[in-house]
């Protein structure tokens, strides 16, 4: 059964076009990531929740926001998607020790591949 | 340079044969992770390693913490192991900081 999911699979929207994406879990980890993963290139992280602690990436752009209403629910929103943010956007959660550390593994989602028209 | 390299790149090999792609990395790591990335985009989660060796069916994980260099070996390869295998490691909070990837590919 699928333990991190992600809805939809594919999403196509348009140029400008306000979209977004959700990711559920029945893991319930109090960590949750989200990346985006251009072709042929690693995942790079986007942002990631400690609980409720929103924790942004520097070099995250502003048009990418997220909220995380309860703990098995994660939105990725894109205000004004441009060609550049066609890519597949990854979830993935982790139980989250002390001091946020990274010897966890992480649970990803199966992606939604975003189009831009 | 990236602070996570992998090689090779990409990898043929035939079915039947014992592949090994190799992890270097330039952090002080808190784990290592190997990833497994098929077509369409999933990601499953294989080893998280933080010292020794580890197994799971025909697949083995080792790191040496002293020379900051893992190996993931596939013993007896198959053609539905071909998939994107992706070298991650756990560096300061949360994060997890990605080497490029190896594309293999078994060929029956």
């Amino acid at each position: 059964d699928a333990m991190v999911i992600q809805n939809p699979r594919y999403q196509v929207t348009q140029f400008g076009k306000p979209v977004t994406l959700s990711c559920s879990q029945t893991l319930n980890h109090n960590v949750m990531y989200w990346y985006q993963q251009k072709s042929s290139q690693a995942p790079k992280l986007l942002f990631h929740y400690y609980d409720k602690d929103f924790n942004n990436e520097a070099d995250t752009p502003d048009n990418f926001q997220s909220r995380r209403p309860n703990t098995s629910f994660c939105f990725l929103d894109i205000r004004s998607p441009g060609l550049g943010d066609a890519a597949m956007y990854l979830c993935a959660t982790s139980r989250g020790g002390q001091g946020h550390n990274s010897n966890q593994p992480q649970h990803f989602g199966d992606g939604t591949r975003l189009s831009i028209l | 340079k990236n602070e996570v390299e992998q090689s090779p790149q990409n990898l043929t090999a035939q079915e039947g044969e014992f592949i090994t792609i190799n992890c270097s990395y330039s952090v002080g790591i808190s784990a290592l992770h190997w990833l497994q990335q098929h077509p369409g985009g999933g990601i499953v989660s294989l080893f998280m390693l933080s010292s020794g060796k580890k197994k799971h069916g025909r697949l083995i994980a080792t790191i040496n913490i002293q020379e900051k260099h893992s190996s993931l070996h596939i013993t007896a390869s198959h053609p539905r192991d071909s998939a994107v295998y992706i070298c991650a490691v756990g560096t300061s909070g949360s994060r997890l900081t990605f080497g490029e990837g190896t594309q293999l590919t078994v060929n029956p």
